[in-house]
């Protein structure tokens, strides 16, 4: 299995308040990926970094935002956290190979905004 | 866009049935075509792919085949195991240097004795 660890594994917080999760890997993979994963959406890519301190935004980037110091850490922030931000939170890696796009998943963080 | 459109669930079936979940994308670009699966709990693994048109991606009995005439990449299986419950997720990536993917909505399946 790949090296990729996601914590919290499990939050709740309230409205209003930041919050922060942290995805780290052991691969030394140049790409990082934040997603959501949401009934009847599949998943949306939230941000993605395709290096240290290199970061682009996704599909539904509003209200987050993310940092990438290391090559193994990367951090995904809600500013201040609203109950549509109540989701499975899921982190990739990536490293390009030939052009096989494959990613490697994270265990997920499950966070409840009340 | 790129996006993907799959089968709606949830599909419930007996132990042994077949099992199609049918896929279709638009894409700009000559995509690479992944079938993922999330087991109860768990992040999603990857479970096939293909990386050019007519290419068959296939692992643990699942099938899947590249086609760019119907952009398609349907998943089957010709014996389904309660082990099998879980949900499909197919996705694409257009080599655009950033390698992203995108998902369909997912299919639950769900396998009884």
């Amino acid at each position: 299995d790949a090296g990729i660890t996601q914590s919290p594994r499990h939050k709740v917080t309230e409205t209003g308040t930041p919050v922060t999760l942290r995805c780290h890997q052991t691969e030394n993979h140049r790409y990082m990926y934040w997603y959501r994963q949401d009934p009847g959406h599949g998943l949306r890519l939230i941000h993605y970094s395709y290096g240290v301190k290199d970061t682009d935004k996704g599909e539904v980037s509003d209200g987050y935002s993310v940092s990438r110091s290391k090559t193994e850490d990367f951090l995904l922030t809600l500013e201040s956290a609203t109950s549509s931000q109540t989701s499975v939170y899921f982190c990739a890696i990536s490293e390009s190979s030939g052009g096989s796009n494959e990613q490697f998943f994270g265990p997920g963080t499950r966070l409840t905004v009340l | 866009g790129d996006s993907v459109t799959q089968m709606e669930g949830p599909v419930t079936l007996s132990e042994e049935a077949f099992l199609t979940i049918n896929c279709t994308y638009t894409a700009t670009g000559y995509p690479s075509l992944f079938w993922y699966v999330q087991y109860p709990g768990e992040g999603l693994q990857l479970l096939l792919k293909a990386t050019k048109a007519d290419d068959k991606g296939s692992n643990k009995g699942f099938e899947a085949t590249y086609r760019k005439e119907t952009t398609s990449f349907h998943l089957e299986k010709g014996s389904v195991q309660v082990s099998d419950s879980a949900v499909y997720f197919c996705a694409l990536s257009v080599n655009r240097g950033d390698y992203k993917l995108s998902f369909g909505a997912g299919t639950t399946v769900t396998v009884r004795a």
